[in-house]
């Protein structure tokens, strides 16, 4: 079984500034992709960025980038020029590729990011 | 875009009542998933469906059933509700093998019991 931990229950940063959470998980396979979630308090799961484990180039969605480790099992996420409305709890994910998701996703048990103006 | 409706945002229910929480998405997809969060805790798996009529257990399923008579519709079924099930319900769904990796939630159903 995979388990995904999150260190960090909470961090608070100043508004502009780079934040980096941290996200670690175990498996025994080989193939799987990593997600980061995001969740304000509207509740909506919104993904911010994925990475497949096969590709050695961390993935980049805009100010958010990750620094994924394969060998380590580390995937933390850098948001830089942090906004007011990154204020959410995020969530790291992990799927295994073979089975065609149908397992879903492994959660980590969160961070709750405040971004203070 | 794609839509994953769950029938109740907020909902307080008696405990030992039979309670059900509906889920439906509009783009035939094959996967459905229900998922339990609490604080601290993260999302846990409670039961996934990979077609009609199938059911595989997730991490959590004691106390809880689902069912799936229709592909777009993922029923969670909590037979007699107890207080240790107050907690936010997020239903999802996904469709193999194009997008596998895509999960598309609802906006959950935060249960209350009493």
């Amino acid at each position: 079984a995979q388990t995904v931990t999150q260190s960090q229950p909470e961090m608070s940063v100043q508004e502009a500034e780079t934040v980096t959470l941290s996200c670690t998980y175990d498996t025994s396979e080989n193939n799987y992709y990593l997600f980061w979630y995001k969740q304000p308090p509207s509740r909506q799961m919104i993904l911010v960025i994925r990475q497949e484990a096969y590709k050695q180039q961390n993935a980049t969605e805009n100010r958010f980038s990750v620094n994924f480790q394969k060998a380590a099992k580390s995937f933390s996420l850098k948001i830089s020029d942090s906004q007011l409305g990154d204020t959410a709890m995020y969530f790291c994910a992990f799927m295994l590729y073979s089975g065609g998701g149908a397992d879903g996703l492994t959660f980590g048990k969160g961070t709750h990011l405040i971004i203070q103006p | 875009d794609v839509k994953v409706t769950q029938s109740s945002r907020y909902l307080v229910k008696r405990t030992g009542e039979k309670v059900f929480l509906e889920c439906v998405q509009d783009m035939d997809h094959e996967n459905m998933f229900w998922y339990r969060q609490d604080p601290g805790l993260g999302l846990r798996l409670i039961y996934f469906s990979y077609d009609v009529k199938m059911k595989e257990k997730g991490d959590i399923p004691e106390g809880y059933s689902v069912s799936r008579e229709k592909k777009e519709r993922f029923s969670l079924i909590l037979e007699s509700a107890s207080t240790n099930q107050t907690s936010m319900y997020l239903c999802a769904s996904s469709t193999p093998p194009r997008n596998i990796e895509k999960l598309f939630f609802g906006s959950g159903t935060q249960l209350s019991v009493l």
